[in-house]
């Protein structure tokens, strides 16, 4: 079982409708962040959360909502989005308490095509 | 604001030769930490090495070896005796030292995509 567990791995929606990512980490950390991979750009942070508490929202649209309700869950709701938010959606974890520790390990992505 | 340039969109390598890809950045910090993470087909990112920016001494990890040198914000990638299984993307990325309770994103480059010629 890998560390960081994603899922769905693809996930096909309408602009219309509502669905959730599911991100677990099996490594007993305590921050959680989420990542947005789009073709020919790089990596973007779009939230982190360290011990339960949001510390940053990367200018990310009210449409994305994260829920981090325990410190191995993290979730992102979708609602109303458009067509380029569809990417490759990546959480990570790492330990967060420790500056020298905050090695960050990465789940295998969700894959999501807004229609 | 921190970035990260990966200059080489592609690079080709045959099977157990030697290739290096690049990365520069840009910062104002004196302590922060770099990264090279590889992401294979499975679309995993994997750490492949991490630099402390207050260690002179390069990072080394098997065939994995960089080449820090801070003055000049370079932050390349060796990969000696190259195999099959190193094709991928590879990210390099940077993260502040100081930062808010130990949790901190990462500023990643564009990547590189490595192919292996057998």
């Amino acid at each position: 079982e890998t560390g960081v567990t994603q899922t769905p791995r693809h996930l096909v929606m309408g602009m219309t409708n509502k669905k959730s990512l599911k991100c677990e980490q099996h490594l007993g950390h305590n921050a959680m962040y989420w990542y947005k991979q789009s073709a020919k750009k790089p990596l973007e942070l779009m939230f982190v959360y360290n011990f339960k508490e949001q510390t940053e929202n990367n200018s990310v649209p009210s449409r994305f909502s994260p829920e981090c309700p325990n410190s191995s869950h993290l979730f992102l709701h979708l609602h109303t989005l458009q067509p380029e938010d569809s990417a490759l959606y990546l959480c990570a974890s790492s330990q967060g308490d420790s500056v020298a520790k905050n090695i960050q390990y990465f789940g295998a992505g969700t894959r999501l095509s807004v229609l | 604001a921190q970035t990260v340039t990966q200059s080489q969109p592609e690079m080709s390598v045959q099977e157990a030769e030697t290739v290096t890809l690049s990365c520069t950045y840009d910062t104002s910090e004196s302590d922060y930490y770099l990264f090279w993470y590889k992401q294979p087909p499975s679309r995993q990112m994997i750490l492949v090495i991490r630099q402390e920016a207050y260690k002179q001494q390069n990072a080394t990890e098997n065939r994995f070896s960089v080449n820090f040198q801070k003055a000049a914000k370079s932050f390349s990638l060796k990969i000696s005796d190259s195999q099959l299984g190193d094709a991928a993307m590879y990210f390099c990325a940077y993260r502040s030292y100081y930062s808010g309770g130990g949790a901190d994103g990462l500023t990643f480059g564009k990547g590189t995509h490595l192919i292996i010629q057998p």
